[in-house]
């Protein structure tokens, strides 16, 4: 089992350049989740899916988009990036809605820097 | 705003002796409380977690307590070992899940 992977694990942009960046798991996980991570913020949501062909907005919603069309997958998108948007990516999964106690599962995370 | 608070971004201590790591959070409906371990160039991963109708849960070396009164926990490691070493995230559930900013621990050999 790869578990939960991403796909770039690094990438620089410049500023109104559009990327795509990919998730995949295969421990059949309804549930998929797009995190960013910054200095001295933790972890913030940006948007999550409930099953495949299903997502819904997180904490920090704005300048992203994302599609789920098959269960294995989940991929976020920018289609305009700006240096707001330098930041770690990860990609999490889980079996339940993080209520109850149910672990995510994390992948090894994407290091986007926009110029 | 932040609901989920860790105010130690970093803590040291020696292999062997006990490691305490807090939190504080805003949000008296959060149901669930987890931590997660991580490790440079990784993503985090699940250590241990608490409902919140109790106010302990150990695992091992790993202890963590709710004081729901004052809306606080804490992670205790006992004894506490070089390979510790990571950044600690206390995160909390409801509709989804909501994490603190990272406490670094570093255990000296």
């Amino acid at each position: 089992n790869a578990g939960v992977t991403q796909t770039p694990k690094f990438r620089v942009l410049k500023t109104g350049q559009s990327m795509t960046l990919l998730c995949a798991q295969d421990m059949n996980h309804e549930y998929m989740y797009w995190y960013r991570q910054d200095p001295g913020m933790g972890l913030r949501l940006i948007h999550y899916s409930v099953g495949e062909g299903t997502t819904a907005k997180g904490e920090v919603p704005d300048g992203y988009n994302v599609s789920r069309l098959k269960k294995q997958n989940f991929l976020l998108g920018l289609e305009s990036a700006a240096p707001s948007q330098t930041s770690v990516y990860f990609c999490a999964s889980s079996y339940l809605v993080s209520q109850g106690g149910n672990e995510q599962f994390f992948g090894p995370g994407t290091r986007l820097t926009v110029l | 705003d932040q609901q989920v608070k860790q105010n130690s971004p970093s803590l040291s201590v020696q292999e062997g002796r006990i490691s305490i790591l807090n939190c504080d959070y805003t949000n008296s409906m959060f149901d669930y409380f987890l931590w997660y371990k991580k490790y440079p160039a990784e993503g985090p991963t699940f250590l241990i977690s608490i409902s919140s109708i109790k106010d302990k849960n150990e695992d091992g070396r790993f202890t963590v307590f709710l004081n729901k009164s004052a809306k606080h926990l804490s992670l205790h490691i006992v004894p506490s070992q070089p390979g510790d070493s990571a950044v600690y995230f206390c995160a909390a559930s409801l509709n989804d899940m909501r994490f603190g900013a990272g406490t670094r621990l570093t255990v000296k050999p």
